[in-house]
């Protein structure tokens, strides 16, 4: 069964502070793996995308990690602003008319 | 570049009404999806259009959700009756092909059924 797994749930951080968030897969055929960023009241917008080949990428303060052999990815924010509060949600492509598969999210609160 | 519309942008009905949704995504986008996201979830697939057909519906509550995309633009999802369980932000989303492509989200409806 086709699934993503994403931790912690939530997590409070103080500004200025680093933070990883965790996601595991069970995805097959793999194609993709995006990170998306949803503010509250809106719908998600994608930060990175990274394909088997990539190990990393980086969006700003964003950098994104992919282990296809273990089929874990993790998305480091470095240097956390008021406005990273948001819930960071990791998407698999399981290749073929783009079928995503959702994580339920990691709901993230910058605390000044 | 507008991004994907939705309206109405919140909803409360009563159990057993019924309610549409409707979405204008992105010009040329020919793939088109509804996701239904319950808090503290994340979205799940309705439906998926391409063009004006549909690709994938498995996972849509046939005996009270339906939805269309007659010229393959726009597009209405509805629910006639709702329960309860329904409440939740229905999200419509698009891309410009069927594959990996981005998918760009409107903004959502969220739905209260009381």
């Amino acid at each position: 069964k086709n699934q993503v797994e994403q931790s912690p749930q939530s997590l409070i951080i103080l500004e200025g502070k680093n933070c990883t968030l965790q996601c595991n897969y069970t995805v097959s055929p793999f194609s993709n793996l995006r990170w998306y960023k949803q503010d509250t009241g809106r719908g998600p917008v994608s930060l990175t995308i990274m394909t088997f080949s990539e190990n990393t990428k980086s969006n700003g303060r964003y950098t994104a990690t992919l282990d296809a052999d273990t089929k874990q990815s993790s998305l480091h924010i470095t240097a956390s602003q008021l406005s990273d509060s948001a819930s960071y949600i990791c998407v698999v492509s399981a290749g073929g008319y783009n079928k995503l598969i959702f994580g339920a999210g990691t709901r993230l609160a910058v605390h000044p | 570049e507008a991004g994907v519309a939705q309206s109405p942008r919140y909803k409360i009905i009563e159990k057993r009404q019924s309610v549409a949704f409707w979405c204008n995504p992105i010009s040329g986008h020919a793939t088109l999806y509804w996701y239904q996201q319950i808090l503290g979830q994340g979205p799940k697939l309705l439906i998926q259009f391409q063009n004006n057909g549909v690709v994938d519906d498995s996972q849509l509550p046939k005996d009270r959700f339906s939805a269309e995309r007659l010229k393959g633009v726009d597009s209405t999802l509805k629910i006639q009756p709702a329960k309860l369980e329904d409440s939740a932000v229905y999200l419509c989303a698009s891309s410009s092909l069927a594959g990996e492509n981005e998918q760009f989200f409107g903004p959502g409806t969220r739905l209260t059924v009381l």
